[in-house]
Parts: structure tokens; C-alpha cells; sequence
């Protein structure tokens, strides 16, 4: 099966500063999304990505499908941007999305 | 507004205790999904269902069942919960399988004790 690597798995920053996360896929895909999930575990959508640039607000993503990854850019970060950022994707054919480890971020104020 | 509503949010119970956690959705979707989430394991796929009484298993189908009989709900049933099905518990849903966006539930945090 598809295999989705995120890094890194943790990231300290102090409120203020930028961050980049990255998934990496093994196979081609045609569903990618970017989700936070909260302190209170909630999972809410940032982006679905399966290709191209796209921007809100403070965060934006990058995924170049050809080369099989993806990046999420966290600019002027907040306390409440703290939490899990996992990459899913859903491998061409396949009806499951697969998610990957996920990468805590905590920002300090 | 356009969710995917679980209920309930958590729920603690008995090894044995049959329980029904509620999956529905208003967004017309005909893919549908349940996933759990443990620690170390991230999210695996318990079930989906494609459209109305078409539903198959996912990754870790044993000790669950699911329903499908009407397009915007997708109950998850645990006949005979055990302690190993302790777990956070998460319904998606989206217009079909693949190369469309999933919106995920809140949660239901189950514990079996």
C-alpha cells in the first residue's frame, strides 16, 4: 500500500515565526488534504491539494504531484495554530483515505 | 451550514454493552466512512459505503458493523464492544471516493471498560 511520511513529527515555535511541514507519498494519488486536529481532537480541513498552490489566510500548500509531496507553509504563527497537521491522501483506484503520522506542532507564546 | 454531525461526542460503557454511534450528514454525499484513531496507529478505516445499501469493509472491519439504508445517515454498530475497541472515532463524508474533498465529523470518543 501507499505509504505517506511526515516530517518533521514534532515542532517547537515561538509565536511570530514560520514553520514548513512536509508529506511525502510513494505512489501517485488523487485526493490529497492537509487537516488540523485541535487539542479537543477535533479534525478540521485546511486544504484539499491534489495538485497546485493554494492560500487561506495565514496558511498556504504547495503539492507537486509528479514529485509525490506536498508542503504546508504556517506563516506568523499563533498559540492557537498548536496541535497534529496530518497529510492524507487517497492512492489512485483506492477507495480509503490514508493518513500519515502527523506533525505536532506547539507554539509558545 | 454544511457538516458532518456524530453523536455522541463520548460515551463510556460495559465489555458486552451493544451501542450505536450516529453518522449523518447534509452536504447530498454519496461516499461515506468510518475511521478510528489510536495512538501510534493514526487513522485507519474501519468501513465506507459508496452510495445507499452498498457498503464494504476498509482496514480494520472486525468487531463492527454498519448500515446504510438512507443516503445521509451511516450508523456504526458495535455488537459486543471490547476494551480493545476503546478508541476516537471519526465519520467522513464526501461526494464520491478519490479525487473529491472529505469532511470529517467531531469525533466520538468511546471508552470500554
Amino acid at each position: 500500500g501507499i505509504q505517506v511520511e511526515q516530517s518533521p513529527p514534532d515542532l517547537i515555535l515561538q509565536e511570530g515565526a514560520n514553520s514548513t511541514l512536509r508529506c511525502n507519498f510513494s505512489d501517485s494519488v488523487n485526493n490529497l488534504q492537509w487537516f488540523h486536529q485541535n487539542p479537543w481532537g477535533q479534525l478540521i480541513n485546511l486544504f484539499y491539494i491534489p495538485s497546485g498552490t493554494k492560500q487561506n489566510g495565514r496558511l498556504s500548500a504547495t503539492t507537486v504531484a509528479t514529485e509525490r509531496y506536498s508542503l504546508l507553509y504556517i506563516s506568523s504563527s499563533q498559540t492557537t495554530d498548536s496541535g497534529v497537521y496530518f497529510c492524507a491522501v487517497e492512492e489512485t483506484g483506492a477507495n480509503n483515505l490514508f493518513f500519515g503520522t502527523g506533525t505536532r506542532l506547539t507554539v509558545i507564546p | 451550514e454544511a457538516q458532518v454531525t456524530q453523536n455522541p461526542r463520548y460515551l463510556i460503557t460495559v465489555t458486552g454493552k451493544k451501542l450505536t454511534v450516529t453518522c449523518s450528514q447534509n452536504m447530498n454525499h454519496e461516499y461515506m466512512s468510518w475511521y478510528r484513531q489510536d495512538p501510534g496507529l493514526g487513522l485507519r478505516q474501519i468501513y465506507y459505503s459508496m452510495n445507499v445499501e452498498v457498503t464494504d469493509k476498509g482496514d480494520v472491519p472486525e468487531g463492527y458493523k454498519v448500515s446504510r439504508k438512507e443516503k445521509r445517515n451511516f450508523p456504526l454498530i458495535l455488537e459486543s464492544p471490547s476494551p480493545n475497541q476503546t478508541s476516537l472515532y471519526f465519520c467522513a463524508s464526501s461526494f464520491s471516493s478519490g479525487d473529491t474533498e472529505a469532511f470529517f465529523g467531531q469525533g466520538t470518543r468511546l471508552t470500554v471498560v
